[in-house]
């Protein structure tokens, strides 16, 4: 069955960076591009933007550019999302989501605090 | 940008009773391939999000089919009949044909 299995919580300091995986199982990982997605402490949804898994070309939403980036590791079926100097207002649980948002992982937790 | 609002923003209902959410795009939804990408998206408390309803009324495997979906254009509806305390959580519409943006939520309370 289909899985996407995410890495464990972050705690940073501001100014940090982080890296949070996503390893898909269960079907051909480049058959589905990947949706990174956030969501801020007691707030809704946020679409962070998606990389197609066959050309590694990424494209991000409106407030995602320039500190966060997308990457794939094909050899292990597996997405990256990787956020540069970090900052408080980045403290969420961040989520990976197959294609049309058919499946999740379970969420990321990054804390950013001093 | 897209901008998706919905309508109410929180919904108390009786069990066995129906619930309605709306959900309203700023922009036609339909892609140029012909599709309308807006989906409902359900998140239970602690858990993480689960798709229910693609391409405005398409149930995913699973989903019971008390969970229904129509509309068109820019105004959508998703329509949970016969509530069940399962389906306490907050509901989100999204649109994937202009890139992606997510309605704000309607939180379901019985």
């Amino acid at each position: 069955q289909v899985q996407l299995v995410q890495s464990g919580s972050e705690l940073k300091k501001p100014g940090a960076s982080v890296r949070v995986s996503c390893e898909a199982s269960g079907y051909t990982f480049t058959d589905y591009a990947v949706n990174w997605v956030r969501q801020a402490p007691g707030q809704g949804l946020e679409w962070m933007g998606w990389i197609d898994t066959n050309t590694g070309n990424p494209t991000y939403g409106q407030g995602f550019t320039g500190r966060f980036v997308f990457s794939l590791d094909t050899s292990v079926s597996t997405a990256y999302l990787r956020i540069s100097s970090l900052k408080a207002e980045d403290t969420a649980v961040y989520y990976c989501a197959l294609g049309m948002f058919d499946y999740w992982g379970q969420g990321t937790l990054v804390t950013v605090s001093s | 940008d897209i901008v998706m609002t919905q309508t109410p923003l929180s919904s108390l209902v009786t069990l066995g009773q129906s619930a309605s959410i709306s959900c309203k795009s700023s922009q036609s939804l339909v892609h140029s391939d012909g599709n309308t990408y807006l989906s409902w998206i359900q998140q239970r408390p602690g858990q993480p999000p689960r798709l229910l309803i693609s391409k405005i009324s398409k149930r995913v495997s699973g989903v019971p089919d008390r969970f229904s979906g129509s509309g068109a254009g820019t105004d959508f509806t998703l329509k949970i009949s016969r509530v069940e305390a399962e389906d306490v959580g907050i509901y989100y519409c999204m649109q994937a044909t202009h890139l992606g943006t997510f309605g704000p939520g309607t939180k379901l309370e019985i």
